[in-house]
């Protein structure tokens, strides 16, 4: 059973860069027909698909971030990675990192809110 | 984007009680669809995918239904466990988006 962490600040100031990790246990970010995806969740709010990238490599990105989002893997570390610009108010969220096929999610980590404040 | 317009957006339920859920699509997506519960404080978890397939270890009292536009998510017979809130998900054209969500309370 594969297990996801993420990992990164609670709090990022107005206009800089959010990195988070998500660590990958019991799985390889390598191999397999499989999507890792991060998605977030404004507090009281619903759900926002931010993007995947697969294991060849390959990303999709949410046109609404795109301008400022990067996802990445590091193969020999069995991770993967958020990097998102120019943060705001509106990017206070709980982030979670997760693992699918083309078009759903089936294992997310228990996530971790980001607080956008100076 | 697709929009994902679920309704009610919220359900008073008695355990042994049959839950329905609806979820409809601003256009054609087949069965892309998928359902999850999200309890407080904690991660969605997957319990349907392609509109109908339950995912691996949920209850068979779950069951999802549709294609095209509409969608349903059923609860056979609620039990204590499954006081949550339910996102239904488009999986046709990225970016995916979500239902707005639908909170199942206690009666």
């Amino acid at each position: 059973q594969v297990q996801l962490q993420e990992s990164g600040p609670g709090l990022v100031k107005p206009s800089e860069t959010l990195s988070l990790t998500c660590s990958v246990l019991g799985g390889s970010v390598s191999s397999g027909s499989f999507y890792w995806s991060w998605i977030r969740q404004p507090p009281g709010k619903g759900l926002e698909w931010i993007g995947f990238i697969y294991s060849n490599g390959g990303t999709k990105y949410n046109p609404s971030l795109k301008s400022r989002l990067t996802i990445s893997v590091d193969t020999s570390k069995n991770h993967f990675f958020l990097k998102l610009s120019s943060m705001t108010a509106a990017d206070t969220a709980v982030y979670y990192c997760a693992r699918g096929d083309l078009t759903v999610a089936d294992d997310w980590g228990q996530g971790t809110l980001v607080t956008v404040s100076s | 984007d697709i929009q994902m317009t679920q309704s009610p957006s919220s359900v008073s339920a008695s355990v042994g009680d049959r839950v329905t859920i609806t979820c409809r699509a601003s256009r054609d997506i087949n069965t892309w669809v998928a359902w999850y519960q999200q309890k407080p404080g904690k991660a969605p978890k997957l319990l349907i995918y392609a509109a109908s397939s339950l995912q691996s270890g949920v209850p068979s009292r779950f069951s999802g239904s549709g294609s095209g536009t509409d969608f349903t998510l059923t609860i056979s017979s609620l039990q204590p466990e499954d006081f949550a809130t339910y996102y239904c998900q488009e999986g046709n054209i990225f970016p995916y988006t979500f239902g707005q969500g639908t909170k199942v309370e206690v009666k």
